[in-house]
């Protein structure tokens, strides 16, 4: 079955380092998002990316964030300059994109971890 | 701010009982519903997806939306000891999901 996968697993990062999470989504799939998970708390929307383009960000994706999709299979997240609060999972996703109802498909998820 | 609660957890549920797991949600124009499985330190996994008023029953799940009551919920037939995992709400509004802080269930031998 077609999955999403990121890399890395785990990353380990000094405050105020630039990091890049990298993710292929299912590979007909057209819209693709990132979500983030502290731990012990829910998973929070960061960001929807569809035809090249940002379809919605949270409060959370500030100027420190942003994404990009440089070839025809990867997805990246980028955290300019990380902080301590930046330590989280994260997660991407993709979903068909026909429908807004269509379910999202998640990968394993990167750990960053930020010293 | 589109709300997601789920029953506040822990479940603890004996091998072969029903576990019942409940969510609310804020916006009333939510018009897609998931539940996902997360394992301790993993990614959630999607087990059910429901759209219409009414129950939808795949396998030993079952799922059930009001959305007069704006209420979802996930029935969980004969749990086994691998179920035990914290089950997250998941609501669509345009493309994005608000999730709910999940309910953790423990199946006990």
């Amino acid at each position: 079955e077609p999955e999403v996968t990121q890399t890395p697993s785990h990353q380990v990062t000094q405050m105020g380092q630039e990091v890049i999470l990298r993710c292929v989504p299912i590979s007909n799939h057209l819209y693709f998002y990132w979500y983030r998970q502290i731990l012990g708390q829910k998973v929070e929307f960061l960001v929807s990316f569809y035809n090249n383009e940002i379809s919605e960000k949270s409060e959370i994706f500030d100027d420190q964030f942003s994404v990009e999709r440089p070839d025809g299979s990867n997805f990246t997240l980028k955290i300019r300059s990380t902080k301590l609060e930046d330590s989280a999972m994260y997660f991407c996703a993709s979903s068909p994109g026909t429908f807004s109802n269509q379910p999202q498909h998640f990968g394993d998820g990167t750990r960053l971890s930020i010293l | 701010q589109k709300e997601v609660e789920q029953n506040s957890g822990p479940l603890s549920v004996p091998e072969g009982a029903i576990a019942s797991l409940n969510c609310t949600y804020s916006d009333r124009g939510s018009q897609s519903f998931f539940w996902y499985r997360q394992y301790s330190g993993k990614s959630p996994e999607l087990i059910m997806s429901i759209y219409s008023n009414g129950d939808k029953e795949d396998g030993r799940f079952t799922a059930q939306l009001n959305k007069a009551s704006q209420y979802v919920s996930l029935l969980i037939r004969d749990s086994q000891p691998s179920d035990s995992a914290t089950y997250l709400c998941a609501v669509n509004n345009d493309y994005k999901l608000s999730f709910g802080a999940g309910t953790t269930v423990t199946v006990r031998a």
